[in-house]
């Protein structure tokens, strides 16, 4: 059961470069979330999608876009990548929003790095 | 940010002894969740408390919230080396936008 998968796992990229991480689960789950971690931080929301065709801002989402492709499938992209983006992006799915008190479930993320 | 604060941010303790960390929130919540991220992985779920609840054991794991404080805390009994990892407090506010996550406490359990 291979639960949420993120590819790729790492990745090194120049400023100004373009990438798209994606993330995909097998829970048959409704909502899914993009997250990335720096030293120190936390995990912070950068976007997430509540349910199939929808999508909405988290806490940090500029210089982000998503797309929520199916039920799936939920990928995060970055148009123009800056140094300020190298972080560990985690991508998490539930069954229903968190207010349904739902717990998370987390691929093992992407290593980013922005020179 | 609305981030939250575990205390400590780390800690080192003896196989077999109890494990203590706590965590403070700034917002009203809909529940709260305890995760663990063992080195280079990504977070997995232990426990997860209601608003309205103020105390659950799940196995060797035990987790008390005080609303009134914004606070919460999990205890982890007999611990093993296995759960030397980072844990992290989750809140959610009750609205379908994620979690709000603590900046964790790194746990080391010496052998």
């Amino acid at each position: 059961n291979a639960g949420v998968t993120q590819t790729p796992k790492f990745q090194v990229l120049k400023t100004g470069q373009s990438m798209t991480l994606q993330c995909a689960q097998d829970m048959n789950h409704n909502s899914m979330y993009w997250y990335r971690q720096d030293p120190g931080m936390g995990l912070r929301l950068i976007y997430y999608s509540a349910s199939e065709g929808t999508t909405d801002k988290g806490e940090v989402p500029n210089g982000y876009n998503v797309s929520r492709l199916n039920k799936r499938e939920f990928s995060l992209r970055l148009e123009s990548a800056a140094p300020s983006q190298t972080s560990v992006y985690f991508c998490a799915s539930s069954e229903v929003a968190t207010f349904s008190n739902q717990p998370q479930h987390f691929g093992d993320g992407t290593r980013l790095s922005i020179l | 940010s609305q981030q939250g604060e575990e205390d400590p941010q780390a800690l080192s303790i003896q196989e077999g002894e109890n494990a203590t960390m706590n965590c403070s929130y700034k917002t009203s919540i809909n529940n709260l969740q305890w995760y663990r991220q063992n080195s280079g992985r990504g977070l997995v779920h232990l426990i997860l408390i209601r608003s309205n609840e103020r105390e659950k054991h799940s196995g060797r794991l035990r987790v008390t919230l005080d609303t009134s404080k914004k606070s919460s805390s999990l205890l982890i009994t007999a611990s093993r080396a296995a759960d030397t990892a980072s844990y992290f407090c989750a809140n959610s506010g009750g609205g379908a936008d994620g979690l709000t996550f603590g900046k964790g406490t790194h746990l080391i359990i010496q052998p």
